[in-house]
């Protein structure tokens, strides 16, 4: 089992839908949670983090957190297509960042 | 504010052949962080520093990779001798100290290596 997984896509959205992306962990004892979004060939940019249960709002994105599920969720609401690139979840444990391998977004006019 | 750089963007290098490969963290960043993505994988740790000293290398691959930072400022990854297995991008991080502000980590634009 990865430490972080998630669902690699793509997820094909329409201009104007909310896009949900999802990602579960395995360390119980994770307490920081980010989410960052990588354009091709570009570095990775944190658009999220998110420490405590429920949610978090910053804009048209909205990270979730359940740790008794061990789930973290993003909501990309009214999802543009500059939205689409791949999002990457990372957990921190003992200050590095576990990273899933990402979620391919595709948003289309 | 200057964010994290990175140097060279792009690296072509044989088997055998030494690369060095140089990050600048944001200034005043204490912790600096090497991670690589090898294709169709995930992003991966190699290692943390805090200031010029080396807080976890549990991520470093083999003893062919040997990183620096002297000074608390730069920080060095050298590669040698390379190995086809190598290959793949390498990002450099940088965050404050706890206590500085969030504890957040800022990722530079990563080295693409390629070794034939």
């Amino acid at each position: 089992q990865k430490e972080v997984e998630q669902n690699s896509g793509p997820l094909s959205v329409p201009e104007g839908a909310i896009a949900s992306l999802n990602c579960t962990y395995s360390d119980r004892g994770s307490q920081s949670f980010f989410w960052y979004r990588q354009y091709s060939g570009k570095s990775p940019e944190l658009i999220m983090s998110i420490y405590s249960n429920g949610d978090k709002e910053d804009g048209r994105f909205t990270a979730q957190l359940n740790k008794a599920s061990q789930y973290v969720s993003l909501l990309i609401r009214d999802s543009q297509p500059s939205d689409s690139a791949t999002y990457l979840c990372a957990v921190k444990n003992t200050g590095k960042l576990i990273f899933g391998q990402g979620t391919t977004l595709q948003v289309k006019p | 504010e200057a964010g994290v750089t990175q140097f060279p963007s792009h690296s072509v290098i044989e088997k055998g052949q030494t690369v060095t490969l140089r990050c600048d963290p944001i200034s005043g960043h204490d912790n600096l962080y090497w991670y690589r993505r090898v294709m169709g994988k995930e992003i991966k740790f190699l290692l943390h520093f805090v200031k010029e000293s080396k807080q976890d290398e549990s991520g470093m691959p083999n003893n062919r990779f040997l990183a620096e930072r002297t000074g608390g400022t730069y920080s060095t990854l050298k590669v040698q001798p390379a190995e086809l297995e190598d290959s793949g991008v390498y990002f450099c991080a940088s965050s404050p100290l706890p206590g500085q502000g969030d504890n957040e980590q800022f990722f530079g634009p990563g080295t693409r290596l390629t070794v034939l």
